[in-house]
Parts: C-alpha cells; sequence; structure tokens
C-alpha cells in the first residue's frame, strides 16, 4: 500500500519560498495514471485545492496561486515537492500532499485523492 | 472556478441515526463528485467517487447519489467512529474545488 511521507520547515518568514516534500513509498511517482497533489487547509477551514502534476510531467494550478506556485517530481527520489513563493501570513495552513488514482465506473475514469501524507503546519512569521 | 457548497455547515445526531449532508455545485458536473472524511489533526479520508461508488473498504452504511449540480452523502445508521468533518469535491473541471466542510458532531 502507497504511503506518503512529508518533509520540510514549519516555519517560513514572510516573502520567502515554502518548500515541501513529499516521499512516495509502496509506489513510484511514475507510475502511469496517477498524479500527484498538494492541498492546504486553512486554522479552522475547509480544504484547498493547490494543484497537481501528471506522470506525465503536465501541471494544474489554482488560478488564485499559479503565480506563485510551482509542483515538481524527481523520480530519482521517489518524491514529488510544492514551492510557494512570496508567502504571507495568509499562507499560514497545514498542508497536505496527495496522490490522485483514477478509478473506474460504468465505463468512464475519475479521479479522486486516495492517498495522503500526514500534513505539515507552515506558519509564515518572521 | 466551480463553486461547491455543502449544508448543513454542520449537524448534531446521535449513534443509530441517519443522517444526509448535501453538495450542490455552482454548474453541472455530472457525477464527477468525490467525498472525504477527515477527523482532527488527520487528514482527509477518501469514501466515495462518481458521486455514488464507494472506495474499497468504506462500510456499506454510506452511501452516496446525485448528479448534475446536486448531490448528497448518506450514512445509514451513524457509528462512533463516524463524527468527522465530510467533504465533497467535484473533480469535473480544474482547479477541482472542494466544498467547505460539513461538521458531523455527537448530540
Amino acid at each position: 500500500q502507497v504511503q506518503l511521507q512529508q518533509s520540510g520547515p514549519g516555519l517560513v518568514k514572510p516573502s520567502q519560498t515554502l518548500s515541501l516534500a513529499c516521499t512516495v513509498s509502496g509506489g513510484s511517482v511514475s507510475t502511469i495514471g496517477y498524479y500527484w497533489s498538494w492541498i492546504r487547509q486553512h486554522p479552522g477551514k475547509g480544504l484547498e485545492w493547490i494543484g497537481f502534476m501528471y506522470y506525465s510531467g503536465s501541471t494544474y494550478y489554482s488560478p488564485s496561486l499559479m503565480s506563485r506556485v510551482a509542483i515538481s517530481v524527481d523520480p530519482s527520489k521517489n518524491q514529488f515537492s510544492l514551492k510557494l513563493s512570496s508567502v504571507t501570513a495568509a499562507d499560514t495552513a497545514v498542508y497536505f500532499c496527495a496522490r490522485g488514482g483514477t478509478y473506474y465506473y460504468d465505463g468512464r475514469a475519475y479521479s479522486a485523492l486516495d492517498s495522503w501524507g500526514q500534513g505539515t503546519q507552515v506558519t509564515v512569521s518572521s | 472556478d466551480i463553486q461547491m457548497t455543502q449544508s448543513p455547515s454542520s449537524l448534531s445526531a446521535s449513534v443509530g441515526d441517519r443522517v444526509t449532508i448535501t453538495c450542490r455545485a455552482s454548474q453541472s458536473i455530472d457525477n464527477y463528485l468525490n467525498w472525504y472524511q477527515q477527523k482532527p489533526g488527520k487528514a482527509p479520508k477518501f469514501l466515495i467517487y462518481a458521486a455514488s461508488s464507494l472506495q474499497s473498504g468504506v462500510p456499506s452504511r454510506f452511501s452516496g447519489g446525485g448528479s448534475g449540480t446536486d448531490f448528497n452523502l448518506t450514512i445509514s445508521s451513524l457509528q462512533f467512529e463516524d463524527f468527522a468533518c465530510y467533504y465533497c469535491q467535484q473533480t469535473h473541471t480544474t482547479p477541482y474545488t472542494f466544498g467547505q466542510g460539513t461538521k458531523l458532531e455527537i448530540k
């Protein structure tokens, strides 16, 4: 069973770049059909989709974060990463990595986040 | 972006109760709708895809339905471990937006 282990600093200074990594075990980031996602959750709030990278290298980002976000995959480390630049206090949140899988029903393909990392509390403060 | 609106925002119920949570999309998403369960301090858990298909291992007391813009998640007989927050997510169009969540509390 695939497991995702997050790593990265829990404290980032304003205007700096937030960098988080998610190491995959029990599976490969190069496996066809999967995508590698980041989601965040502001304190006491709901889930916010940040974006994902497909196994093929295509990326999709939230329009509200697109100018500051980058998701990348490193097959040599079996890992994928999030970089969010020019952070402010509004970026303080718990960040989750997740694997997106493809599920078939009635002849059609559906996407869902089926495995998640443990979450990383990131605080933006000087 | 497609907006997802859940109701109610919170719900109090007792063990054994039948509860239904609704999720409405701002435009038609066919049946590209997932449900997740999140407990405090934990990552979400994937429950349902394609609006009504249970992920492997999810108890049969959970069921989902709907298509187009209106969807629901029903728990037929609440168990203690079901008290959590539930989120819907559309995967029809990026960004794959989530509902704001429904907190299910013990009465």
